[in-house]
């Protein structure tokens, strides 16, 4: 089945640094792919949708220079946390949409602790 | 502004078939519906999607009614590995995906 790999799969930094997540479709080209963050025991919470060549689209209140997404490919998409705090530690999850079957499916996820 | 509404949680012995409720009153023509699950701190896993027709494949069933405004997800034989969150979202063309707050699914021994 598709596969899409996140990386690192947890993470933990000082305040103040940057981290840099990525998001590789590995047997399928992605068009489209989302950000979420999701906080214990709730859901995901959508952050921005990202499509391979243009801008991010960021989701109110979501700041689009704090979280830097870049969408370079069709397989490759990451997301920068800038100047980390500890507010920002969460678990962070991408999802890839393939471009032929139009099917969704998601990173394992990014477990960030900021200090 | 999620699209979907679920039961916050459900309870389903080992064995039995766990049948778990959509509602997605709104969902547009070109929409499917999508399950995911979610085991704590990992990403979604995907199970089954559908448009209009009853789906079926190794992991579950999907019934859709035939206005498509409610779905049901069929776990034949839930097992204690079933536990987790589930999620139904609709999904069509390149429009953003949120997720609801899902079904908590705790399978009884």
């Amino acid at each position: 089945g598709a596969v899409v790999s996140q990386h690192p799969s947890w993470v933990i930094c000082k305040s103040g640094t940057s981290v840099k997540i990525e998001c590789r479709s590995l047997d399928f080209q992605a068009t489209t792919m989302f950000w979420y963050r999701q906080f214990p025991k709730q859901s995901l919470m959508l952050m921005a949708t990202s499509n391979e060549g243009s801008k991010a689209t960021y989701e109110q209140g979501v700041e689009k220079d704090k979280f830097l997404i870049n969408h370079a490919s069709l397989t490759l998409s990451t997301l920068t946390v800038t100047s980390a705090h500890p507010e920002d530690s969460s678990f962070y999850i991408c999802s890839a949409r393939d471009r032929e079957s139009e099917k969704l499916f998601f990173g394992s996820g990014t477990q960030l602790s900021v200090l | 502004d999620a699209k979907t509404t679920q039961p916050p949680s459900m309870d389903c012995a080992e064995g039995r078939a766990a049948n778990l409720p959509c509602n997605h009153s709104t969902i547009s023509g070109n929409e499917y519906v999508y399950w995911y699950r979610q085991i704590h701190s990992q990403g979604p896993q995907y199970i089954i999607h559908g448009l209009k027709n009853n789906e079926t494949n190794e992991m579950a069933s999907l019934i859709i009614t035939e206005d498509r405004k409610s779905s049901t997800l069929i776990l034949p034989h839930a097992t204690l590995r079933d536990t987790a969150v589930y999620y139904c979202i609709v999904i069509g063309g390149y429009q953003k995906v949120t997720f609801g707050t899902g079904t908590k699914l705790q399978v009884i021994p």
